[in-house]
């Protein structure tokens, strides 16, 4: 049982470059989400589905895009990669209600 | 809106001794509350939640958390401290109109010296 896997788990972008961080889950969850983590700010929520087809903006979703085609997968599109975006990502999966996530390892992003 | 604060963003103690990282929440419906524990480099890992079946939640590595709906408090506490315990806590509380959406508080560090 694999649980939520990130790929990758490096990335350098250049300012203004595109990219998608994947995740994937394999415990049947319903609800997914993405994390950004920076210094002293601790996990902030960009966005998150409730089940294939519908996903909801967080506490920062500009600059980030998200579509769930399938319970498995979350995709995370950034669309012109800023220096702001430099951070950790994190995917994590639920079966929602009383249940916490089960999180990803993680993505550090590097925007130059 | 509901959300969490963590006061303190580091907090050191000695092996053995008492461990207390502070949460309070504000919601004005009972809340779920979590704790998670992320070491180096890893991901955040879930150590306990309360979802008002008892106020005492036992976690896992021996850590505890009592919430207290007077002190609007969720504190995670743990008697003896162990060099392994060295990592960042977070405390999460679950938006209550959302069955997915959970808010982290900015996290505490937490040292141990030999």
């Amino acid at each position: 049982n694999a649980g939520v896997t990130q790929t990758p788990k490096f990335q350098v972008l250049k300012t203004g470059q595109s990219m998608t961080l994947q995740c994937a889950q394999d415990m049947n969850h319903e609800y997914m989400s993405w994390y950004r983590q920076d210094p002293g700010m601790g996990l902030r929520l960009i966005h998150y589905s409730v089940g294939a087809g519908i996903t909801d903006q967080g506490e920062v979703p500009n600059g980030y895009n998200v579509s769930r085609s399938t319970t498995e997968d979350f995709p995370l599109r950034l669309l012109s990669a800023a220096p702001s975006q430099t951070s950790v990502y994190f995917c994590a999966s639920s079966l929602g209600g009383v249940n916490g996530y089960t999180f990803g390892s993680g993505t550090r992003l590097t925007v130059v | 809106a509901q959300s969490v604060t963590q006061l303190g963003s580091h907090v050191s103690v000695s092996e053995g001794a008492l461990v207390l990282l502070r949460c309070n929440y504000s919601s004005s419906v009972p809340p779920y509350l979590f704790w998670y524990v992320q070491y180096p480099n890893q991901g955040l890992q879930l150590l306990l939640k309360y979802t008002s079946a008892a106020t005492l939640v036992k976690g896992i590595n021996g850590f505890e958390a009592e919430f207290k709906k007077s002190e609007t408090s969720f504190h995670l506490t743990k008697p003896s401290a162990h060099m392994s315990d060295a990592a960042e806590y977070f405390c999460a509380v679950r938006i209550y109109s959302s069955a997915s959406k959970i808010i982290f508080g900015s996290g505490t560090r937490l040292s141990i010296r030999p």
